[in-house]
């Protein structure tokens, strides 16, 4: 069956370093999210991404963050200098129409120290 | 903005029993999501009810949905000790490229 795929699974960075979390959704999908998920609290939405661009993005998504597709089959989101707050479970998520089911990858756990 | 939560926050029963976890949200939605997460784990997609239905199964789920009440209900029939995990709902609305609003979940734990 195919799944949303997450690399690294964990990633450790200094502040101020850039990270850069990799994904890749389910082939013949169209819609491709962001969310994170801070230690003990709420999956929180960052960004979605839709006919390559960003289609929304929330409060949380400032200039320190970016996202592409630059191959077609890859998604990234980068953090330019991560800060401690940015420590968190960062999931993709992808879907293949607008009223379907949206399918999770196993996330990436970034700590910042 | 519209707002998934659960209720209850923590629930513990024997396997076999059955489980009963509530969702309420504010505002319209296109459909609603329930999701599974093992403890520091990935979500797990369980099902998607959209907002013209009122009841959906899948195996020994049953999810409804009363739109007028804005709230949802998940029944996990005779449990398991392996169903022990965080449940979450999450909604979206078309008017937001259906990106999800997740609830605080529901912690389920099934003692054997």
């Amino acid at each position: 069956e195919p799944e949303v795929t997450q690399t690294p699974s964990h990633q450790v960075t200094q502040m101020g370093q850039e990270v850069i979390l990799r994904c890749v959704p389910i082939s013949n999908h169209l819609y491709f999210y962001w969310y994170r998920q801070i230690l003990g609290q709420k999956v929180e939405f960052l960004v979605s991404f839709y006919n390559n661009e960003i289609s929304e993005k929330s409060e949380i998504f400032d200039d320190q963050f970016s996202v592409e597709r630059p191959d077609g089959s890859n998604f990234t989101l980068k953090i330019r200098s991560t800060k401690l707050e940015d420590s968190a479970m960062y999931f993709c998520a992808s879907k293949w129409t607008g009223g379907g089911e949206q399918y999770f990858g196993p996330g990436t756990r970034l700590t910042v120290t | 903005s519209q707002q998934g939560e659960e209720d209850p926050q923590a629930l513990s029963i024997q396997e076999g029993e059955n489980a009963t976890m509530n969702c309420s949200y504010k505002t319209s939605i296109n459909n609603l999501q329930w999701y599974r997460q093992n403890s520091g784990r990935g979500l797990v997609h369980l099902i998607l009810i959209r907002s013209n239905e009122r009841e959906k199964h899948s195996g020994r789920l049953r999810v409804t949905l009363d739109t007028s009440k804005k709230s949802s209900s998940l029944l996990i029939t005779a449990s398991r000790a392996a169903d022990t995990a965080s449940y979450f709902c999450a909604t979206d609305f078309r008017g937001s490229n259906y990106k999800l609003t997740f609830g605080k979940g529901t912690l389920l734990t099934v003692n054997p």
